[in-house]
């Protein structure tokens, strides 16, 4: 069974601070890694999306990095602001065409 | 940018009634619409993956006779939960795949509330 994990399950930090996510699965077979983020009570906004032949993709203060070989993939968040506080998901696609396997996700909270 | 838009965003009904939701691709065709639901603090779990003109694939433990999926055209999937019932409130999201060239990524509709009284 496929799964993917996301640790830590929560975080808080102080504002101003660099944090790292953190996301594993099972399977390295992959067709792309996809960082979501999610505000309570809202649908998702995609953050960054990696393909297999990649390893790493950046938009602003973040980067996502996917080492397919043991499985990992992580989102680093820089110089946090309260603003980024959400949900974070880590999802992935086995195959082209296939379905998406979501992570539990990360609640993020930037404290002013 | 691609963009998914559902309908309604949020509904409430009387239980024993059934409610349609409504997804659709606004600015590409999307043949694959993928339906999840979430409930409260928990992740997106996938009910059933929908192909245009093509009975909708469930996943274990989806009852297909209670939510009935419709993608009757390349830009348009619907959702019915029939004869709802206070367990079936959550949040239902969609996505839709678009493939260009050799890329594929699912693009996500922003979610209907439903709540069962």
């Amino acid at each position: 069974k496929q799964e993917v994990t996301q640790i830590p399950a929560a975080l808080s930090v102080p504002e101003g601070e660099n944090l790292v996510l953190n996301c594993s699965f099972t399977d390295s077979a992959i067709y792309n890694l996809q960082w979501f983020r999610q505000d309570p009570g809202k649908g998702l906004t995609s953050l960054l999306l990696i393909q297999s032949s990649q390893r790493e993709q950046t938009s602003g203060r973040l980067n996502a990095s996917l080492d397919k070989s043991s499985g990992r993939s992580t989102l680093y968040i820089a110089a946090s602001q309260p603003g980024d506080s959400a949900t974070y998901l880590c999802a992935k696609v086995m195959n082209r065409d296939d379905k998406i396997i979501f992570g539990k996700g990360t609640r993020l909270h930037i404290l002013p | 940018g691609a963009v998914v838009s559902q309908h309604p965003s949020w509904v409430i009904c009387k239980s024993g009634t059934s409610v349609k939701i409504e997804c659709r691709s606004l600015d590409f065709q999307a043949t694959t619409m993928f339906w999840y639901r979430q409930f409260p603090k928990q992740s997106l779990m996938l009910m059933a993956t929908s192909n245009e003109g093509s009975k909708a694939t469930y996943e274990q433990g989806v009852e297909k006779d209670k939510f009935l999926i419709n993608h009757a055209s390349l830009t348009l999937s619907t959702l019915t939960v029939t004869s709802a019932h206070p367990e079936d409130s959550s949040f239902y999201i969609c996505s839709a795949s678009l493939r260009d060239g050799s890329s594929y990524e699912q693009y996500f509709g922003p979610g209907t509330r439903l709540t069962v009284t």
